[in-house]
């Protein structure tokens, strides 16, 4: 999966701490994403980054903050875990063709998270 | 913003050819998307049609794009057990930075025997 590794792939919290997944890459992609899965919604984006320190966010970023400090590395923090965060939480990057134009993307393979 | 819906469940016979549909509502998407997600794994990228395009075939899959209409279909030949799973469609819009991706609920296919 173009060398997209998400940790930990399962974590069950609880309400109101603090949690942090990591998506880690080895293919030096500039673009980068965090993704929830929910039933009836399909796969929403909370934020994204578009280089080391660049992040911005996306259509459901209330709750989450990134950083990204290194190319390699994407942490998404749930600053103070709610059961509404309960979902399967996706890393993506975006790959480009030879002449820089992005042309598609590669996903990770999740990470459950349970708020309880 | 932007939209795209999708029927939310398909059943096909096996052997017969499967339609999933996908409409969306950007006039400006450059890309447009079929993921394929089976039970409890990530996201598979099956195809891509870039907007200029009014059709893709690969093996099996069979993309028609129909800009005017800003409807994109999936068409599955041959459809085995194996292709049940949940196809989203997603499209790429052309507008601000990073080209994010707009999903749709997806569409659950089961393919029956």
């Amino acid at each position: 999966d173009a060398g997209i590794t998400q940790s930990p792939r399962h974590k069950v919290t609880e309400t109101g701490t603090p949690v942090t997944l990591r998506c880690h890459q080895t293919e030096n992609h500039r673009y980068m994403y965090w993704y929830r899965q929910d039933p009836g919604h399909g796969l929403r984006l909370i934020h994204y980054s578009y280089g080391v320190k660049d992040t911005d966010k996306g259509e459901v970023s209330d709750g989450y903050s990134v950083s990204r400090s290194k190319t390699e590395d994407f942490l998404l923090t749930l600053e103070s875990a709610t059961s509404s965060q309960t979902s399967v939480y996706f890393c993506a990057i975006s790959e480009s063709n030879p002449g820089g134009n992005i042309y598609g993307y590669t996903f990770g393979s999740g990470t459950r998270l349970t708020v309880v | 913003g932007e939209d795209v819906e999708q029927s939310l469940f398909l059943s096909v016979r096996e052997g017969d050819s499967s339609v999933i549909n996908c409409t969306y509502t950007d006039s400006s998407s450059t890309y447009l998307y079929w993921y394929k997600q089976e039970p409890g794994a990530g996201l598979q990228l099956l195809t891509y049609i870039f907007s200029n395009m009014d059709m893709k075939q690969d093996q099996r899959l069979t993309v028609l794009l129909n800009k005017k209409d800003k409807h994109l279909s999936l068409r599955i030949a041959d459809t085995q057990t194996g292709d049940s799973a949940i196809y989203f469609c997603a499209e790429r819009g052309n507008t601000g930075t990073a080209s994010k991706l707009t999903f749709g609920t997806g569409t659950r296919l089961q393919v029956t025997l």
